[in-house]
């Protein structure tokens, strides 16, 4: 049962312009939900998270939109970068379950000179 | 990068021999998860612990057992190698407490002919 579902699959995005990648969820128990990004041949490493209390988050520009009802959440990226070019997971946890993360399939983002 | 090292970083083995690998951490983290990432399906739980001698299993957990006898070190044994297991295996720290950060290791690439 896959719990996150991620969607693009892959991103072209010219430099600058904004990137946008959506994920929806399906246990209502998540109440941590962390972005992640990675780079060829590295581990992840956490970009932004939320928790749904609070419907956006910001730190620079990435910004993750949070909307409870409809249990989806969305990174956005700003003027983005050559150097955004990496893969990026969403995940769900819950302090119920040892924060085990459930990810989403990744997107694949290139970002165009 | 949070004190994680994974070993070895890259192994080919044989269908049918036992497999071992090792994850070690210098931040005392009471959580340590293992993941494997196959394309397609971002990364997928196989087991974690939650402290010395308390682990429990994942979403993709057969074939794998996992041991943590120290808080540094949680290994994750393939006790007959299969095809299917080729995969890079992540291993994960996070710190008790509401929504942790989760640290990555580098991986392992593991290739079972």
């Amino acid at each position: 049962q896959q719990q996150v579902k991620q969607s693009p699959q892959s991103l072209i995005v010219q430099k600058g312009g904004i990137s946008i990648i959506n994920c929806a969820y399906e246990n209502t128990a998540f109440d941590y939900f962390p972005w992640y990004q990675q780079f060829p041949g590295k581990g992840p490493a956490l970009l932004i998270a939320i928790r749904p209390d609070v419907s956006e988050k910001k730190e620079g520009r990435f910004t993750i939109s949070f909307n409870k009802s409809a249990k989806q959440f969305s990174l956005h990226i700003m003027d983005s970068q050559p150097g955004d070019s990496a893969t990026y997971f969403c995940a769900g946890s819950s302090m119920d379950s040892s924060y085990k993360l459930i990810f989403g399939s990744g997107t694949r983002l290139l970002v165009r000179p | 990068d949070a004190g994680i090292t994974q070993s070895p970083r890259h192994k080919v083995t044989e269908t049918g021999t036992p497999v071992t690998l090792r994850c070690h951490q210098t931040e005392n983290h009471r959580y340590m998860y293992w993941y494997r990432q196959d394309p397609g399906h971002g990364l997928r739980l196989i087991h974690y612990s939650y402290g010395v001698k308390d682990t429990d299993k994942g979403e993709v957990s057969d074939g794998y057992s996992v041991s943590r006898s120290k808080t540094e070190d949680f290994l994750l044994t393939l006790e007959s190698a299969t095809s299917s297991q080729t995969s890079v295996y992540f291993c994960a720290i996070s710190a008790q407490g509401y929504g942790p950060e989760a640290f990555f290791g580098q991986g392992t690439r593991l290739t079972v002919v």
